[in-house]
């Protein structure tokens, strides 16, 4: 587990609150991802990014807004965030894109309360 | 929607037996992985078996592929508890999708 880092672990934060959610990955992998994880639903991929480059944004409201300043870190921030958004957020990360041949390496997870 | 979808939900079973989750999908795939999810925890990649492949081992896990069907089997033979956790299918189709997931629980 510890070649992907997530900070921190929970998160409890107010709807006018702003607040960032920390990636690291050490195994020198070229794409990283953020997924929201809901209870009873399938996870759901956000943003992914490649080589610093965001490639995919899955409708996500502009409430979370994603930054990769290198290939190694990945950040989401967080503001006027909703009950609804209250989930595990995870993030992972994988050689490269290739259409899914690489497995991806998941962080330990944010567990985010909005109150 | 293109989620892998896993059957069944839930499942318990006693410590030694086998555990079968199946997955089902709707789109053409490149392959499909199955990933593994403790409590709370990140998912861990268990094993990838490609669109051109039947089935695949790894230890005491079997995966098995039916393309024609669309659909896939995970099966953990000898459990144990520490097998207890979420088991997920992701499925590649132009974007990786996974599914809601199957629960297992080994009772000791």
């Amino acid at each position: 587990e510890t070649g992907v880092t997530q900070t921190p672990r929970h998160l409890v934060m107010g709807m006018t609150n702003k607040k960032s959610l920390k990636c690291e990955q050490h195994l020198g992998h070229n794409a990283m991802y953020w997924y929201k994880q809901s209870a009873k639903k399938p996870l759901e991929l956000m943003f992914v990014y490649s080589l610093e480059e965001r490639v995919e944004n899955n409708s996500v409201p502009s409430r979370f807004s994603p930054e990769c300043p290198n290939s190694s870190h990945l950040f989401l921030h967080l503001h006027t965030l909703q009950p609804e958004d209250s989930a595990l957020y995870l993030c992972a990360s994988s050689q490269d894109l290739g259409q899914g041949t690489y497995e991806q390496y998941f962080g330990p997870g944010t567990r985010l309360t909005v109150t | 929607s293109q989620q892998g979808e896993e059957d069944p939900q839930a499942l318990s079973i006693q410590e030694g037996e086998n555990a079968t989750m199946n997955c089902s999908y709707k789109t053409s795939i490149n392959n499909l992985q199955w990933y593994r999810q403790n409590s709370g925890r990140g998912l861990v990649h268990l094993i990838l078996i490609r669109s051109n492949e039947r089935e695949k081992h790894s230890g005491r896990l079997r995966v098995t592929l039916d393309t024609s069907k669309k659909s896939s089997s995970l099966l953990i033979t000898a459990s144990r508890a520490a097998d207890t956790a979420s088991y997920f299918c992701a499925t590649d189709a132009n974007q990786f999708y996974f599914g809601t997931g199957t629960s297992l629980t080994v009772i000791p």
